[in-house]
């Protein structure tokens, strides 16, 4: 079955750049997310970038997808302490079910 | 931004007892949403795919009798989990897909923590 693989820990200073990766294998993917989860918390969607797309970028955050190598990256610059959290990747792919595929999620731990 | 509401956000219950969960998306019309389930420290695992109007689909291995969904408008789901054991004990999570707007915005709401005495 289809699959999204991401690191499962990132530790950063404040003021440093995070960058989350994530890789998928279907092929058919039309949109991809990145979500947040803080401790005891629901999902936040982040942003998501649709498959055309190579880059989109939003305040701090940018998204780069590579399609040919199936590679998604979420870039936050500047962390700050309040961007602990985890975040998931997901795909979703061309199917009608508009059924997502998740990441086991990346904790991200930002020391001032 | 688009707002998908749960309720109860947490609910204790004892075993062998009902219990609903609401999905509402406040400012859209959702003709799907969807149904997770969360366990400490993992991934969301898919339940189900509830469409307005008609069955839900469950996943494989979610038995449909226990975990009854409804979707009874374009702005309201409901997950009933029926006869709760201790081991239904998660954290359940609602998605809503905005109806009409860009395809790819799929919002989430806040979760609703439920434990089984």
């Amino acid at each position: 079955g289809e699959d999204v693989e991401q690191s499962l820990f990132l530790s950063v200073r404040e003021g440093d750049s995070s960058v989350i990766n994530c890789t998928y294998t279907d092929s058919s993917s039309t949109y991809l997310y990145w979500y947040k989860q803080e401790p005891g918390a629901g999902l936040q969607l982040l942003t998501y970038i649709f498959s055309n797309m190579d880059m989109k970028q939003d305040q701090r955050l940018t998204v780069l997808l590579n399609k040919k190598d199936k590679h998604l990256s979420l870039r936050i610059a500047d962390t700050q302490t309040g961007d602990s959290a985890i975040y998931f990747c997901a795909e979703m792919g061309a199917g009608n079910n508009r059924k997502l595929i998740w990441g086991l999620g990346t904790s991200l731990a930002v020391n001032p | 931004g688009a707002v998908v509401s749960q309720h109860p956000s947490w609910v204790i219950c004892k075993s062998g007892t009902s219990v609903k969960i609401e999905c509402r998306s406040l400012d859209f019309q959702a003709t799907t949403m969807f149904w997770y389930r969360q366990f400490p420290k993992q991934s969301l695992m898919l339940m189900a795919t509830s469409n307005e109007g008609s069955k839900a689909t469950y996943e494989q291995g979610v038995e449909k009798d226990k975990f009854l969904i409804n979707h009874a408008s374009l702005t309201l789901s409901t997950l009933t989990v029926t006869s709760a054991h201790p081991e239904d004990s998660s954290f359940y999570i609602c998605s809503a897909l905005r109806t009409g707007g860009d395809t790819g915005e799929l919002f989430f709401g806040e979760g609703s923590r439920l434990t089984v005495l």
